[in-house]
């Protein structure tokens, strides 16, 4: 069965500062795998996705994630977070359509993240 | 964009009622999800379905059910409401294309009294 471990549940940055939220995953393959990002209230939006390829995927509001076979790791960065990144953040492993999995995904327990100004 | 529509964001209940949620996409996609989440657990699949009336159990089915007759509704129903499933509530869905991933909707806070 396929699982996803965020070890650190919060994380506080000064605003300006790198960040990196670890994700550690457990799959029998080559997974897809997500990052989500959710506000207050709100849904989750997709931050990035990795399929295949290039194992430095890009995504929105300048956040990257490096997708590591060898330590079963899909690490989010970015180099200089805002005041408006403050939020909880979901990676979550898919596994790959075809017979019953239907996109299926499993969710780690979230990195809340806390923005000093 | 996707829009995935939850119909309440936020519901007051007593135990015992039997409770709809409802979940409407516009994206013609087959496949929809119910997810609870809860602090600290992130999310768990509760039922999604593939297609219209086909379901299947998620990780933590007991004490819900779920209907599809359209495409783009899919309703996750609290048969009889229990104190212990005061959650919020997500819905999403994808393309059932290999690659698609899912769109959430803004959840709906559940309290059950």
């Amino acid at each position: 069965a396929q699982s996803v471990t965020q070890p650190d549940i919060h994380i506080t940055v000064s605003e300006g500062a790198s960040l990196e939220l670890r994700c550690n995953y457990s799959y029998g393959a080559t997974p897809y795998l997500f990052w989500y990002v959710q506000s207050p209230g709100q849904g989750l939006q997709l931050l990035l996705k990795y399929f295949s390829g290039d194992t430095l995927v890009q995504g929105i509001k300048g956040f990257e994630a490096e997708f590591k076979r060898s330590q079963s790791s899909f690490n989010l960065r970015k180099p200089s977070v805002h005041w408006s990144d403050a939020a909880e953040y979901f990676c979550a492993v898919g596994a790959r359509a075809g017979g019953t999995s239907y996109g299926k995904l499993t969710f780690g327990q979230g990195t809340i993240l806390t923005v000093h100004p | 964009d996707v829009k995935v529509t939850q119909s309440s964001r936020y519901l007051v209940k007593r135990t015992g009622e039997k409770v709809f949620l409802e979940c409407v996409q516009d994206m013609d996609h087959e496949n929809m999800f119910w997810y609870r989440q809860d602090p600290g657990l992130g999310l768990r699949l509760i039922y999604f379905s593939y297609d219209v009336k086909m379901k299947e159990k998620g990780d933590i089915p007991e004490g819900y059910s779920v209907s599809r007759e359209k495409k783009e509704r899919f309703s996750l129903i609290l048969e009889s409401a229990s104190t212990n499933q005061t959650s919020m509530y997500l819905c999403a869905s994808r393309h059932p294309t290999g690659r698609g991933p899912q769109h959430f909707g803004d959840g709906t806070r559940l309290s059950i009294l």
